[in-house]
């Protein structure tokens, strides 16, 4: 079937303004996480869902960054006041359950503020 | 704290060549590693874990607790080999609560 989707793939936004990045899981998989990519820091934890769990929000920078899971599939993340440092590519990752299965990604979308 | 260092960014060979990617972490719990790898214009996929003690690509890695590292080998590097790789710890904090995390990644080149 089809692997995790992005989407937009690519998002130019004003400093300021709040955007919204949505992943679809592959069907079936209960665990879903967002991490940042940018240069020179790797790759950045954000979020994590599992299952009907509460959501570990632990790698938030900034309380302008959320997320949202509904019906246990398609997540929204939600950057609100858009800063400049914000710009990075964003991807989605799911897997079957747990941090030790394997991790499928999503291609990305790439934020860029102005 | 749970950390993995990946202390190069950058790893030139040439075709043929060894290549060694070094990771090494800090988890005081039983470690499950893992190494991604993010060929030009494609998505982050996994390239192989501990558990498994499986070659891909001709990649191999072993777990050395003593060490804490869990280095990616290849005897012979191909140019197919070019690509950005992540090493990753999972690992659980409070009861079932867990976390995947990533190195900085480094980037391999392989010169014809």
């Amino acid at each position: 079937g089809a692997g995790v989707s992005q989407s937009p793939s690519n998002k130019v936004t004003e400093k300021g303004k709040d955007v919204e990045l949505r992943c679809d899981p592959i069907s079936g998989h209960t665990a879903l996480y967002w991490y940042r990519q940018s240069l020179g820091q790797g790759l950045e934890f954000l979020i994590y869902f599992q299952g009907n769990s509460a959501p570990d929000k632990s790698g938030l920078p900034s309380d302008r960054f959320s997320a949202e899971r509904t019906g246990g599939s398609v997540s929204t993340l939600t950057i609100q006041r858009t800063q400049q440092e914000d710009s990075a590519v964003y991807l989605c990752a799911s897997s079957l359950a747990g941090v030790s299965y394997e991790q499928y990604f999503g291609p990305g979308t790439r934020l860029t503020v102005t | 704290a749970q950390r993995v260092t990946q202390p190069e960014k950058l790893l030139s060979v040439f075709k043929g060549a060894p290549v060694e990617l070094k990771c090494n972490y800090s988890y005081s719990g039983s470690p499950e590693l893992f190494w991604y790898v993010q060929y030009s214009r494609q998505r982050l996929q996994l390239l192989l874990r501990h558990i498994s003690r499986e070659s891909i690509k001709g990649f191999t890695a072993d777990l050395n607790k003593g060490e804490t590292s869990f280095h990616l080998k290849k005897p012979f590097a191909q140019e197919e080999d070019s690509a950005m790789y992540y090493c990753a710890l999972a690992f659980y904090y409070t009861g079932a609560n867990s976390k995947l995390t990533f190195g900085k990644g480094i980037t391999l080149s392989v010169r014809p």
